[in-house]
């Protein structure tokens, strides 16, 4: 199985400062189509998991422009620009190039 | 919009069995594959398994692998989990998620809309 290593596990920000996580995989995530299947998703408090990002850099649908999607590979990194009250919760990337799909573990992101 | 509700969770002893629904509304249900996607109390989410738009393909974690089975009733647009030999490491929240890749070959690319979830506790 892909294993997916989150960091870090846990960040506090101040509002209207940056927020970076790295998620790094055990193989590329690049598929023979020539897409790269590394997803980020957002679990509020006491909510399902909510898409954020597809592909490496697609915003989901109604996802604010403050989040962005990077990186290649192995290698990737969700970035918040500027952190708002409502960003808090648990960050978990995903890959679904092989069964089964494998997620990190989760960074939680609380606001100081 | 995608709206996805699941049902059927509840209390069960160790050994016996459980079916979840996911009733689905707001798409094309016959189009798209279909994931349960479960996290234990207090941990991570975990893949469960993946069934294809209409039925014929699937894969699962090896920890469900055997014990349990996706189906689904696109005349109902409604997805099923049947769990059986149910173990206390069971105990979780299932969701039901849509697959974003809506087409009609088997192709999976990953969730992008979930439903509430419904929870199992598995315990004597």
């Amino acid at each position: 199985d892909i294993v997916m290593t989150q960091t870090p596990l846990s960040l506090s920000v101040t509002p209207g400062q940056p927020a970076s996580i790295s998620c790094k995989s055990s193989q590329s995530l690049l598929y023979s189509d020539g897409k790269t299947y590394l997803y980020w998703y957002l679990q509020k408090p006491g909510q399902p998991p909510q898409l954020l990002i597809y592909e490496v850099s697609n915003r989901f649908s109604g996802v604010p422009d403050r989040f962005s999607g990077s990186g290649s590979q192995t290698d990737f990194t969700l970035r918040v620009s500027r952190v708002e009250a409502e960003d808090v919760g648990v960050y978990y990337c995903m890959q679904s190039i092989h069964f089964p799909h494998t997620f990190g573990q989760g960074t939680r992101l609380e606001i100081k | 919009q995608v709206q996805l509700v699941e049902s059927g969770g509840g209390v069960v002893q160790p050994g016996r069995a459980l079916r979840l629904s996911c009733a689905a509304s707001g798409f094309t249900f016959n189009t798209y594959a279909m994931h349960w996607v479960r996290q234990a109390p207090g941990k991570g989410l975990e893949w469960v398994t993946v069934i294809s738009h209409d039925g014929n393909n699937n894969h699962y974690a090896d920890s469900v692998k055997g014990r349990f089975t996706i189906s689904r009733d696109n005349s109902k647009n409604t997805l099923f989990l049947q769990m059986n030999s149910l173990r206390v490491e069971d105990t979780a929240i299932y969701y039901c998620a849509r697959d974003r890749y809506g087409g009609s070959r088997w192709f999976v690319v990953g969730a992008d809309s979930w439903g509430q979830g419904t929870l199992v506790t598995v315990s004597s």
